[in-house]
């Protein structure tokens, strides 16, 4: 069974620089065709892609937000860790980590989501 | 990054049909897969289509996708109650070479 989980700071401050942790089991990013992505969406609003990184440690980042983002992998503990800097009131949302498979074009299972709110 | 048009909202009556539209553009719907997904009040989404009109187990055949084009749709047969939720669409897009979401339809079973 795939199952995704994702960890960090509930509470963030503007200019703080915002890591998150998605732990998964049921795969391995050392195998051919899994990619992990993140995703987040603010309150009430529609759903934004950030990161993807693949099995092959290839990387794509959300073009508006590249200078801010970073995504790496750990593939031995089964994690991928997404930092985002200088964060501000308006990246406040809850954010996923997803997982997708090549070339099957699958986009999950995704985990339950973090709440993450950037005030002061 | 771009999004992709959906209507915000939907609704009819139970045991009827909806479907929900998703307009995109050729270097996203236009060149690549599309994928719904349904999201209840407080959850993460769920896959419900992918492949434009693949379901994934578990997933009742009263929900299908097609695409035409630019653009997709997914319909819901014979509506139930429990069917109440935000669904969304979304695509690879291969100018930005990145996933684009939809706008979002919250569908109301009346």
């Amino acid at each position: 069974q795939v199952t995704l989980r994702e960890s960090g700071p509930a509470l963030v401050k503007p200019t703080q620089t915002l890591t998150l942790t998605c732990t998964f089991s049921g795969f391995s990013l050392k195998t051919y065709g899994m990619r992990v992505n993140w995703i987040r969406q603010p309150p009430g609003k529609a759903l934004e892609w950030l990161a993807r990184i693949d099995w092959d440690d290839d990387k794509y980042y959300n073009t508006s937000l590249k200078t801010r983002l970073t995504i790496s992998k750990a593939t031995s503990k089964n994690q991928v860790v997404l930092t985002m800097t200088n964060m501000d009131p308006v990246d406040t949302g809850t954010y996923y980590c997803a997982r997708a498979l090549h070339p099957q074009n699958y986009l999950g299972p995704w985990g339950p989501g973090t709440l993450v709110t950037v005030s002061s | 990054q771009s999004v992709l048009t959906q209507p915000p909202s939907a609704s009819e009556t139970p045991g009827q049909r909806v479907t929900i539209s998703c307009s995109g553009s050729n270097s996203n719907i236009g060149s690549n897969t599309v994928h719904w997904f349904q999201q209840l009040p407080g959850t993460a989404p769920k896959v419900l289509m992918y492949n434009n009109n693949q379901r994934p187990s578990g997933v009742p055949d009263r929900f299908s996708g097609s695409k035409s084009g630019t653009s997709a749709s997914l319909a819901i047969s014979g509506l139930q109650s429990e069917d109440e939720a935000d669904y969304c669409c979304a695509a690879w897009d291969d100018s930005l070479n990145g996933y684009v979401f939809g706008t979002g339809t919250k569908v109301t079973v009346l």
